[in-house]
């Protein structure tokens, strides 16, 4: 089977650094890949790693250790515009199974 | 370039009522097509998956079915409506192992 474990609430403030861990235990692996979900809408694509390291996109930033079956996504300079909900999520051949998200609260 | 469509955006469905939920992919050639559903303040629970017009993938046994009939059109249906079927439901493609690409979504809720 498949599972995935994340923060269910996050609390930061604007400009602040926030980071969302995820591990997960999975039966394949083809990599970890991190969503954006605002109140009502659907989950937008913000990165994806297959190896490990870091991998940078602006603000955002993603993690990978195999090994550890872990990641984490990295938000810097926080906005407003942050406050959502970010959901981790594996693939394995042709299938994707999702975290059950952390809600993010950015405050003034 | 790709747009996903889905349709209706809301949907309020008696207990025991059929479903059919249709989404359609444009400008792209035999994606991977995905049906997810989404209960409120939770994750997304994988339904079902499909690599081809005809080839439907099941991740959880449940009332629910899916049909491709067509590259870029995908289908998911239910002959008897259950409460617990109420949800946001949200069609996605890819064409590899990385990126998924949603559609805006359908918020069922069977009474």
């Amino acid at each position: 089977g498949q599972s995935l474990e994340q923060p269910s609430e996050v609390t930061a403030v604007e400009g602040a650094i926030v980071q969302i861990n995820c591990t997960y235990q999975t039966s394949g692996f083809y990599g970890l890949s991190w969503y954006q979900q605002h109140d009502g809408g659907a989950p937008t694509f913000l990165s994806y790693n297959a190896l490990d390291g870091l991998e940078e996109t602006g603000r955002f930033s993603s993690f990978l250790s195999r090994s550890d079956s872990y990641g984490y996504l990295l938000l810097q300079e926080l906005q407003m515009k942050d406050s959502a909900s970010y959901f981790c999520a594996v693939s394995n051949f042709n299938k994707f199974y999702f975290g059950s998200g952390t809600k993010l609260n950015v405050k003034p | 370039s790709q747009t996903i469509h889905q349709w209706p955006a809301t949907l309020v469905q008696p207990v025991g009522s059929p479903l059919s939920l249709e989404c359609t992919v444009e400008g792209t050639s035999n994606p991977n097509l995905y049906w997810y559903r989404q209960a409120a303040g939770r994750g997304l629970q994988l339904l079902f998956y499909s690599v081809g017009i005809g080839q439907i993938s099941s991740e959880v046994p449940q009332n629910l079915s899916a049909s491709r009939p067509q590259d870029r059109q995908f289908i998911l249906s239910s002959k008897k409506l259950l409460l617990s079927d109420s949800g946001f439901y949200l069609c996605a493609w890819n064409l590899g192992q990385d990126e998924q690409f949603f559609g805006p979504g359908t918020r069922l809720t069977v009474l």
